[in-house]
């Protein structure tokens, strides 16, 4: 069964600090990882998709990498401003199983 | 495109009571799924389809119920609810399970007395 692990479970940086957040699985038979964020009380809003055979992906102040052999992931943000507050979350989607599975997040709080 | 809509944003059941729980996409995916989000416990999948008129069970099926008759709409039913069924849903589509980016819908509030 595949489990996703993500560590911390919570980071406080002050802003403008440079950070990443780290996500490791199981099983790393999957087709894709993506990274979300959520705010507090509202929906998850998709970052960064990593399909299985590539490395990388960027969007602006994020780049998040993908390291399938080892099971892992890390998403890099840049410059950490304020609104960047918010529990980031990683999943995967497996080839044996038509789902993500989610990782427990990390609460980031970017203190001005 | 309106992405994905769920209806109700929030809703208070007693012990017993049914009711379904709406999800939309205007995105033409094929995939969609049911997430219910508890402290401590993560996003664990409820049911998912793979495209209208099939569905299959995820991680914690019991006491839901799904159909898919058409690629845009995907309810979920609570056939008797209980309290251990209070939590936060959502909704998921994309446009195929391997490949697609999944979107999410903004949630329904769910709580059981």
């Amino acid at each position: 069964k595949q489990e996703v692990t993500q560590i911390p479970a919570a980071l406080s940086v002050p802003e403008g600090e440079n950070l990443v957040l780290n996500c490791s699985f199981t099983d790393s038979a999957i087709y894709n990882l993506q990274w979300f964020r959520q705010d507090p009380g509202k929906g998850l809003t998709s970052l960064l998709l990593i399909q299985s055979s590539q490395r990388e992906q960027t969007s602006g102040r994020l780049n998040a990498s993908l390291d399938k052999s080892s099971g892992r992931s890390t998403l890099y943000i840049a410059a950490s401003q304020p609104g960047d507050s918010a529990t980031y979350l990683c999943a995967v989607m497996g080839t044996g199983r038509r789902a993500l599975t989610f990782g427990s997040g990390t609460r980031l709080q970017v203190q001005p | 495109n309106a992405g994905v809509t769920q209806t109700p944003k929030f809703q208070v059941l007693k012990t017993g009571q049914s009711m379904t729980l709406q999800c939309a996409q205007d995105m033409n995916h094929e995939y969609m799924s049911w997430y219910r989000q508890d402290p401590g416990m993560g996003l664990r999948l409820i049911h998912y389809s793979v495209g209208a008129g099939i569905t299959d069970q995820g991680e914690v099926p019991n006491g839901y119920n799904v159909s898919r008759s058409t690629t845009e709409d995907f309810p979920l039913r609570l056939l008797s609810a209980a309290p251990s069924q209070t939590s936060v849903y959502f909704c998921a589509s994309s446009l195929s399970t391997a490949w697609g980016e999944q979107y999410f819908g903004p949630g329904t509030r769910l709580t059981v007395t």
